[in-house]
């Protein structure tokens, strides 16, 4: 099965500065990847996603690439703010189907003001 | 447009004890996952149902029953609970076959078993 492993697991910045969460997948097959940022005591939230015929998006401060050889994908958050401060997970999944995605453990994002 | 609701939103239960999370969806979506999270571990799949009907095991079952109701609800039953199921509980939903996979979480169920 697909294996997902995410780093760092804590990461803190200075407000301002760039943030950068990576992810790698096992499976090939995988052609979806979103990343979910999870605010404390919420549920995860859906904040951007990327196919595999795709090797950047960006929305706003955040973007996201895919390196599909090296089974890569990278979350970029530019001039962060404190109200970015939470736990992202990245996933990486099959689209269509049961549609069972693969979550990273997660990094806890701090950003001091 | 409420998402995905989930009641209780904290419990406490005593060894042994039964009860039943609840979770409901007004997007007309068709799958619908039970995901369990403890620190450290990330999000691990409980049961889910791709369909209105269908249920199906994921990576932590045991311990645990679902039913989907109807398509818009599909309830968690612990019918033993035990210490080692404490942790917080979400509800996801999801349309397959959309140009969309992203799932809308619930806001989570806080359970503690002593």
């Amino acid at each position: 099965g697909e294996n997902v492993e995410q780093h760092p697991s804590t990461l803190s910045v200075q407000e301002g500065d760039s943030a950068v969460i990576k992810c790698t997948y096992s499976d090939s097959a995988s052609n979806y990847f979103p990343w979910y940022k999870q605010e404390l005591g919420k549920g995860p939230q859906l904040i951007i996603d990327i196919r595999s015929n795709v090797g950047e998006k960006k929305d706003q401060r955040i973007a996201v690439t895919l390196n599909k050889t090296a089974k890569h994908f990278s979350l970029h958050i530019t001039e962060t703010q404190p109200e970015d401060s939470a736990v992202y997970f990245c996933a990486a999944s099959i689209s269509g189907g049961s549609y069972i995605p693969t979550f990273g453990r997660g990094t806890s994002l701090i950003v001091h003001p | 447009n409420a998402g995905v609701t989930q009641t209780p939103k904290f419990q406490v239960l005593k060894t042994g004890q039964s009860m039943t999370l609840q979770c409901a969806q007004d997007m007309n979506h068709n799958s619908m996952y039970w995901y369990r999270q403890d620190p450290g571990m990330g999000l691990r799949l409980i049961y889910y149902s791709a369909s209105e009907g269908t249920t199906d095991k994921g990576e932590v079952p045991n311990g645990y029953n679902v039913s989907r109701l109807n398509k818009r609800e599909f309830s968690l039953r612990l019918e033993s609970a035990a210490p080692s199921q404490t942790s917080v509980y979400f509800c996801a939903s999801i349309t397959t076959g959309s140009s969309n996979y992203g799932y809308t979480f619930g806001s989570g169920t806080r359970l503690t078993v002593v």
